[in-house]
C-alpha cells in the first residue's frame, strides 16, 4: 500500500494563476480532509468529504474548491492563487469509525509546499 | 468554536530530564490525537486516545487524557536527542454519533529541542 499520496510535491505559481492539488488513498477510506500548515499556526481544516461525491467546509475554506469524484482522490482547487495562500498543504484520509482499534486514526500524506509570488 | 492550546510552544532540555507538554481544549470531544512532525516531514501518529483516563505509552513518551478537564498530558521520560521534533496535540470536533467524520483542530505546537 502506498497509503496517501499527494502531486505535485512542489509547486510555484505566480498571483492569479490556478492549479489544482491532487490527493490520492489506497486504503478505501470514506472519508478525506485537506489541511494547510502555516509557520507558528498549526494545521487547519480547508475542507473534507465523508464520501464519493460529497464535500464540506473546514475552518478556512474560502479560496478554495474540492472535489471527490471517485472514493480514492480527493482535489483541492485554487481558482485565483494569492500570496496568501502560500503553505503547506496536507491531506489526510480516515476510515469509518469503529469499535476496531486504528478505526480512528488520520492517516496524512507527504505535503505540498505551494509558493504563491 | 473548538480552540485547543498547547504549553509550552519551545522546550529546550537536556537529554536525561523529564518534562511534559499540556494540551488544553475549549469544548467537549470524544477522540485526541498526538502527532509528531519532524523539519520537512509530514506528521507522524503518536497517539489516539478514546476516554476519559486513557494512558498510552511508547518507548520514553506516555500521553493521558483526563476530558472532565480537557486536558491532555504528553511525558516525555529520559529524553533522548532522537526525540527533538514538534509535537501536535489535535481534537476532533465531531463526536462518535456523528461518525466521527470531522476534521481535527490542532494546537500550534511545541517545538522541543532535546540537547545532547
Amino acid at each position: 500500500n502506498a497509503g496517501v499520496t499527494q502531486t505535485p510535491k512542489f509547486r510555484v505559481l505566480k498571483t492569479g494563476q490556478s492549479m489544482t492539488l491532487l490527493c490520492a488513498q489506497d486504503m478505501n477510506h470514506e472519508y478525506m480532509y485537506w489541511y494547510r500548515q502555516d509557520p507558528g499556526m498549526g494545521l487547519r481544516l480547508i475542507h473534507y468529504s465523508v464520501g464519493e461525491g460529497t464535500t464540506a467546509k473546514g475552518e478556512v475554506p474560502d479560496g478554495y474548491n474540492v472535489s471527490r469524484l471517485k472514493k480514492q482522490n480527493f482535489l483541492l482547487g485554487l481558482e485565483s492563487a494569492a500570496p496568501s495562500q502560500t503553505s503547506v498543504y496536507f491531506c489526510a484520509s480516515s476510515p469509518l469509525t469503529g469499535a476496531w482499534v486504528g478505526s480512528y486514526e488520520q492517516y496524512f500524506g507527504p505535503g505540498t509546499r505551494l509558493t504563491v509570488t | 468554536e473548538l480552540k485547543v492550546e498547547q504549553n509550552p510552544l519551545f522546550l529546550s532540555m537536556q537529554e536525561g530530564k523529564n518534562y511534559t507538554i499540556y494540551c488544553n481544549y475549549s469544548t467537549t470531544s470524544d477522540r485526541l490525537y498526538w502527532y509528531r512532525q519532524d523539519p520537512g516531514k509530514s506528521l507522524e501518529s503518536l497517539f489516539v486516545l478514546l476516554s476519559n483516563g486513557a494512558v498510552k505509552q511508547e518507548g520514553r513518551l506516555m500521553a493521558s487524557l483526563d476530558t472532565k478537564a480537557r486536558l491532555s498530558t504528553l511525558h516525555i521520560t529520559a529524553a533522548v536527542h532522537d526525540l527533538s521534533a514538534t509535537y501536535f496535540c489535535a481534537v476532533a470536533s465531531g463526536g462518535y454519533s456523528g461518525g466521527g467524520a470531522d476534521g481535527l483542530t490542532f494546537g500550534k505546537g511545541t517545538h522541543l529541542i532535546i540537547q545532547p
